[in-house]
Order: structure tokens, then sequence, then C-alpha cells
């Protein structure tokens, strides 16, 4: 069974940098993307980036490119999602999701990481 | 890329069926067959009830079915429960940097 396992709530003032993780377990093959999705407080679900755990491929929405940087550890089959100076507006739960290659849906969720950014 | 545009919400009473609208454009919705669904409770992350547009994954009720015509894909929700009620969210494959967009989201409200 999949399982995508995030680590825990982080506080943070701005200006700080910031790496959360999302441990992946259960897939037999590195043949899935792993994509991560902003959820600010009270509102709607943000597509940020994707990267491919079999490759090197790496996509960034526009509006998060330059913001943030995704990358992956496969020898711990990890992916990370890191800041190198928080903003107030960072503020959000961040969630990590899987998909396998040739898929396009993504059927497994993270549980949600809440980063709270404030001075 | 702009957000899909779904209605802020939706309601009906128990039993009935409501049906929720997620509208793009041809790089997204229109384009492709790859559009799901996924619903989320409070307090709780998105889980995916719908894929390609009309798939349901094992373990969806059968009263959850979706569709598409054009550049708009539905969600229809029928004999409506008190535990369907929570936000909902489409999410389409897009020709824009080959990755995907949400829509902006629906309160579903069982009255």
């Amino acid at each position: 069974e999949v399982q995508l396992v995030q680590s825990g709530a982080e506080v943070k003032k701005p200006g700080e940098s910031l790496k959360i993780s999302c441990k992946i377990f259960g897939y037999s093959f590195n043949n899935y993307w792993i994509g991560w999705v902003r959820q600010m407080p009270g509102k709607g679900l943000e597509w940020m980036a994707i990267t491919y755990f079999g490759g090197s491929a790496t996509k960034y929405d526009p509006s998060f490119r330059g913001q943030v940087t995704i990358s992956v550890d496969k020898s711990i089959d990890t992916a990370y999602l890191q800041w190198s100076s928080l903003k107030s507006t960072d503020t959000a739960i961040y969630y990590c999701a899987s998909a396998t290659d040739g898929n396009f849906h993504w059927d497994h969720w993270g549980q949600g990481a809440l980063v709270t950014v404030s001075s | 890329q702009s957000a899909l545009t779904q209605p802020a919400s939706v309601s009906g009473s128990p039993g009935q069926s409501i049906t929720i609208s997620c509208t793009g454009t041809s790089s997204d919705v229109g384009g492709y067959n790859y559009v799901s669904w996924y619903q989320q409770h409070p307090g709780k992350a998105p889980q995916f009830i719908i894929y390609d547009v009309s798939s349901r994954p094992s373990g969806v009720s059968s009263r959850f079915s979706g569709s598409k015509s054009g550049n708009t894909a539905s969600l229809t929700i029928s004999g409506l429960q008190a535990e369907d009620e929570a936000d909902y969210y489409c999410c389409s494959y897009t020709r824009s940097g080959s990755t995907y967009v949400f829509g902006t989201g629906t309160k579903v409200t069982v009255l």
C-alpha cells in the first residue's frame, strides 16, 4: 500500500529558510511523480511543482518558479520542498501527492504540513 | 495559469442530486480527458474520487459520477448524503507547462 508521510508543523520567522519532507512508502519501482500543493488558510488548492522520481524531470507552476525548490533523495524515497527566505504569505498547509507515471491523477496524498511564518 | 472555474457553493437536501461544474479552456479541460476530482473534508487531506473525466477508483461510491462537454467538466453526486458535505476540487492536466491546474473549489452543503 502506498503511503506518503510528511514532516511535522513548522513555525518560522520571515527571512528564515525551511525544508519540509515527504517520505514515500509502497512503490515497487520509481515510475511515479511527486507533486506539491499549497493551501493557504481558508483557500483552495494550488499546484506548485511536480517532479519525476524515475528521472530528473521537474516542472514548476509559473507562480512558484523561483520562490521554492523541490528535490528528491532516491536513496531514502523522500521528496523535499524548500524555501531560502520565507515570507508571511508562505503561511499555509503544504501537501505532497503522488501519481504513477502514465496516469494523470493524484491518487495518494500526504497528511499535510502546516507552515506558519510570523514575526 | 488561471484556476479552473467552479461555483463557490452548491447545496441540496438528502437524497437529491447535485452537479458541480468546472470550466477551463482548450488548453486544459477541453484538450485532454485528464480531469480528476478531489473531495476534501475540513482539516483533512484531499482524496481523489474521479479520474480521467468519468472513471471511479475502487472504493468510491457509485453515487459520484463525472462527465465532460467541451471545456466544461462536471461532477454529479446522486442520492446526496450528510457525509458528502465537503469541499470539491476539479483538476486538469494542462498544456501550459505540461503540469496541472486546480479548480477554484466548491463547498457542498447538505441541507
